[in-house]
């Protein structure tokens, strides 16, 4: 079992550009979640999907961000225009089904730099 | 005030030593508590589970819920300086909305020394 898998590990953009960042679940996972982790501060929810469904969003910034979870392939974390206050580590989180009586499995991490 | 407040130390200790680590929450919704380790430049890894007052132990690791203090700690018996690493308590809702959102402590810096 290969884990959580994300991609790429470092991504370098200038501001203005944009960043994609990809998560593929543990297999048989099909809830995923996106943490930032900003230096000096703990993980900070961002949001929670399902296959083509957005459960919970309430921790993603209202603006340039966008996350999705498509029917096939990875989870796609999207940050249109970045600026330097995006450079962080992004973090995903899988589970098999919704959040039960475990936590859930983290992936090592996208660490993300605007230059 | 923070949803979850934890000391972020950093906190040395020699090998073999007793380390206690610990967190305050402010809301009584907070029903699941568990506590990740993390290396540095990797993802949090799960180490305790734990959803009702009282304590939880596994090997070298005890997790311990106060839910009447709104108080949760995580002891580490026999040290190794393997155990150093950025330790992270979290606690989520059992409903509502945001029942999949995981409230992270700051974390504390722990460091085993040989």
């Amino acid at each position: 079992n290969a884990g959580v898998m994300q991609n790429p590990r470092h991504l370098v953009r200038r501001r203005g550009q944009e960043a994609r960042l990809r998560c593929s679940p543990m297999k048989g996972h099909s809830h995923v979640y996106w943490y930032r982790q900003l230096p000096e501060e703990g993980l900070k929810f961002m949001v929670y999907l399902q296959k083509e469904n957005i459960i919970d969003e309430s921790g993603m910034p209202k603006e340039r961000f966008s996350a999705e979870f498509p029917k096939e392939g990875p989870s796609i974390l999207r940050i249109q225009q970045v600026v330097r206050g995006d450079s962080a580590a992004y973090f995903c989180a899988s589970s098999p089904q919704g959040p039960g009586k475990y936590g859930y499995t983290f992936g090592s991490g996208t660490r993300l730099t605007v230059v | 005030q923070k949803e979850v407040e934890q000391d972020p130390g950093p906190l040395s200790v020699p090998e073999g030593a007793i380390v206690s680590l610990n967190c305050t929450y402010s809301n009584s919704a907070f029903q699941y508590f568990m506590w990740y380790r993390q290396y540095s430049r990797k993802g949090p890894e799960l180490l305790m589970y734990t959803y009702s007052s009282g304590n939880k132990e596994d090997g070298r690791f005890t997790a311990q819920v106060d839910k009447s203090s709104k108080y949760i700690s995580l002891f580490i018996r026999d040290s190794q300086p393997s155990d150093s690493a950025t330790y992270l308590c979290a606690i989520r809702f059992t409903g509502g909305t945001s029942y999949g959102k995981l409230t992270f402590g700051q974390g504390t810096i722990l460091t085993v020394h040989p």
